[in-house]
């Protein structure tokens, strides 16, 4: 059964300085995604990585996948509010597979 | 702007009503799926189609059936609802075979059951 785990669930975020949370699932694959989920919304896709080094960049958020280490890593640079909400990576084993979900981190940015 | 809308946006009910949750798509994609989230939970999957005549379970299909009217067209339906379906639903979509499996997710059902 795949299993996926972010962590840390909560990360309390300084505004202007960078962080990296991260994401574990217990199967091979090379199809991983992120999503934002700001309280009460929907669930926005962010980044769709397809191959063992892939990394994709969106203004201050940058996602790499490395399938043998069966991780992804979400990198933030210098942190600012807009970024504020719940980030979720899911896991896919294939073309023809569902995805599964980790439970979500929540980054909260302070001034 | 091709989209994925849900009906209703909030439904409280009480326990032993049955319930539809209706989800539409205009993205064209074959696949579609029935999540809940619950707060701390993540997102479950309870059913997905990957079109109109394949129906599968998912993780937390039990107390849940589904139709899938069109290609367009995925509703959700509690039997029997039970305060324990007490969530937020989402319905999701994505291109078929050879595609990213990329999901759009629609705005949300939040489910009240008393």
């Amino acid at each position: 059964e795949l299993k996926v785990e972010q962590n840390p669930l909560f990360l309390s975020m300084q505004e202007g300085k960078n962080y990296t949370i991260y994401c574990n699932y217990s199967t091979t694959s090379d199809r991983l995604y992120w999503y934002r989920q700001d309280p009460g919304k929907s669930l926005e896709s962010l980044f769709v990585l397809l191959s063992n080094g892939a990394v994709k960049q969106e203004g201050r958020l940058m996602a790499s996948l490395d399938t043998k280490a069966r991780l992804s890593t979400l990198h933030i640079t210098a942190a600012v509010h807009d970024l504020s909400a719940t980030y979720f990576c899911a896991v896919s084993l294939g073309a023809n597979s569902k995805l599964t979900f980790g439970k979500g981190i929540t980054l909260s940015v302070r001034p | 702007d091709a989209d994925v809308t849900q009906t209703p946006r909030n439904r409280i009910t009480k326990t032993g009503k049955r319930i539809m949750l209706e989800c539409s798509q205009t993205k064209g994609h074959d696949r579609m799926y029935w999540y809940r989230q619950d707060p701390g939970l993540g997102l479950r999957l309870i059913y997905y189609s990957f079109d109109v005549k394949d129906i599968n379970k998912g993780e937390i299909s039990d107390g849940y059936s589904v139709s899938r009217q069109a290609q367009a067209k995925f509703s959700l339906s509690l039997e029997s609802a039970i305060p324990n379906q007490t969530a937020l639903y989402f319905c999701a979509t994505s291109l078929g075979q050879g595609a990213s499996n990329e999901q759009f997710f629609g705005p949300g059902t939040r489910l009240t059951v008393l």
